[in-house]
């Protein structure tokens, strides 16, 4: 079946590091992709999505690729920043053929802390 | 535009007592989904309704639990007779229709079963 693998955490970065949290999936044919941020005591918000190979996502700051040829979509910023500290989710959606479209398949999450 | 809201943020059930859990998809959207976060877990899929309808529970624990999504008022996760183990966060997504691309979360709900 479809799935979704993170790397795990805690990552502990300090202010100004560079950023990347490594998502890889398996998945028949296009599936959408999506970056999700849970910060402390939070709900999810959607960082960034992808629907077709070699879209990037933006958002913040952070970025990612959606890599047909590798089936990944690794999470990257420049410059974190101590705000930046939460879990973050890597996460699939079956295109739209797929029986199962109706649901969101989910990576474990990173935990990021990020120094002052 | 309100978001999705869900009530109650944080809920406290004894064993044995029933949790209903709220969620109020936002404005326009007729698809709701339920998942579940487990401590130190990623989420799981519960369910799938539109209005009226159930259309994927395929992640729901076959006893205690059930979901409905009236014509009108929020969907309700209900689930019966809590244990430990049903102690996680709750939250509740929205979307316009069944091929969009994104969905919207909630602030989720916490249950502690205690």
């Amino acid at each position: 079946g479809d799935s979704v693998t993170q790397m795990e955490g805690p990552v502990t970065l300090s202010e100004e590091a560079f950023l990347t949290i490594n998502c890889t999936y398996t998945a028949t044919g296009y599936p959408s992709l999506f970056w999700y941020v849970q910060y402390p005591g939070e709900g999810l918000q959607l960082l960034l999505k992808a629907t077709k190979a070699d879209d990037k996502g933006s958002n913040k700051g952070f970025e990612a690729t959606y890599r047909k040829e590798t089936t990944s979509f690794h999470l990257e910023k420049g410059s974190v920043q101590v705000s930046d500290s939460a879990v973050y989710f890597c996460a699939l959606k079956p295109p739209t053929w797929a029986g199962n479209n109706r649901k969101l398949i989910w990576g474990l999450g990173t935990s990021l802390a990020v120094n002052p | 535009n309100a978001g999705v809201m869900q009530n109650p943020r944080h809920l406290v059930r004894r064993r044995g007592q029933e949790a209903r859990l709220r969620c109020s998809p936002m404005k326009g959207h007729s698809h709701v989904y339920w998942y579940r976060q487990l401590p130190e877990e990623g989420l799981k899929f519960m369910v799938y309704l539109q209005k009226e309808n159930i259309i994927d529970e395929s992640g729901m624990p076959k006893e205690r639990f059930s979901a409905e999504f009236p014509k009108e008022g929020p969907s309700i996760l209900r689930i019966q007779q809590v244990v430990r183990g049903d102690s996680a966060a709750y939250f509740c997504a929205s979307s316009l229709d069944a091929i969009s691309t994104e969905a919207f979360f909630g602030q989720g709900t916490r249950l502690t079963v205690v």
